[in-house]
């Protein structure tokens, strides 16, 4: 079946350090791919989306670029801040109305 | 425009007691879906309902579980007779009416409500 897998955390960096969250995915279909994000005690937030291949999300300074020849997802962002601690789920959805979310990536960035 | 509600946020259930978890949806949303999140997990699809519908309900667990979404006030999400395994965070999202291409129709999740089975 379809599946997201992403790099486990937590991630740990400094302010205005370089991130990257590897995303993979498994599809029989051809997916739209999400990146989430959850703050603290809040619930799910989408942050971008891509819906074919070679597409890049982007919101908040993050990308993500649909890659379909490896099926990755990853997300970057060039310069974190503290506010951007949060956990971060990759997710896919092959045309129906559910969601495949992978299991979440905790980010914790030091001032 | 408020979004997504759920309440309670916390809801503590000794084993064997009933859990209702509830869910207003966006105004103008016709759709709601329920996922679980486990400790360290990801989300899970529970269920896919419509008013006064159930459109899909293959991540339901086949016993104690049930999902309703009457035509007048919220979704209820319930629980019966509750063993510890059922604590998690559970999701509330909802849509507006799926357009034809459902790729392009965002869902709006809510803040979950974080049950403990004590």
């Amino acid at each position: 079946g379809d599946s997201v897998t992403q790099m486990e955390g937590p991630v740990t960096l400094s302010e205005e350090a370089f991130l990257t969250i590897n995303c993979t995915y498994t599809a029989t279909g051809y997916p739209s791919l999400f990146w989430y994000v959850q703050y603290p005690g809040e619930g799910l937030q989408l942050l971008l989306k891509a819906t074919k291949a070679d597409d890049k999300g982007s919101n908040k300074g993050f990308e993500a670029t649909y890659r379909k020849e490896t099926t990755s997802f990853h997300l970057e962002k060039g310069s974190v801040q503290v506010s951007d601690s949060a956990v971060y789920f990759c997710a896919l959805r092959t045309g129906g109305f559910k969601t495949i979310f992978g299991a979440g990536t905790r980010l914790f960035v030091k001032a | 425009n408020a979004g997504v509600m759920q309440n309670p946020r916390h809801l503590v259930r000794r084993r064997g007691q009933e859990a209702r978890l509830r869910c207003s949806p966006m105004k103008g949303h016709s759709h709601v879906y329920w996922y679980r999140q486990l400790p360290e997990e990801g989300l899970k699809f529970m269920v896919y309902l419509q008013k006064e519908n159930i459109i899909d309900e293959s991540g339901m667990p086949k016993e104690r579980f049930s999902a309703e979404f009457p035509k007048e006030g919220p979704s209820i999400l319930r629980i019966q007779q509750v063993v510890r395994g059922d604590s998690a965070a559970y999701f509330c999202a909802s849509s507006p009416l799926p357009k034809v291409d459902m790729l392009n129709t965002e869902a709006f999740f809510g803040q979950g409500t974080r049950l403990t089975v004590v």
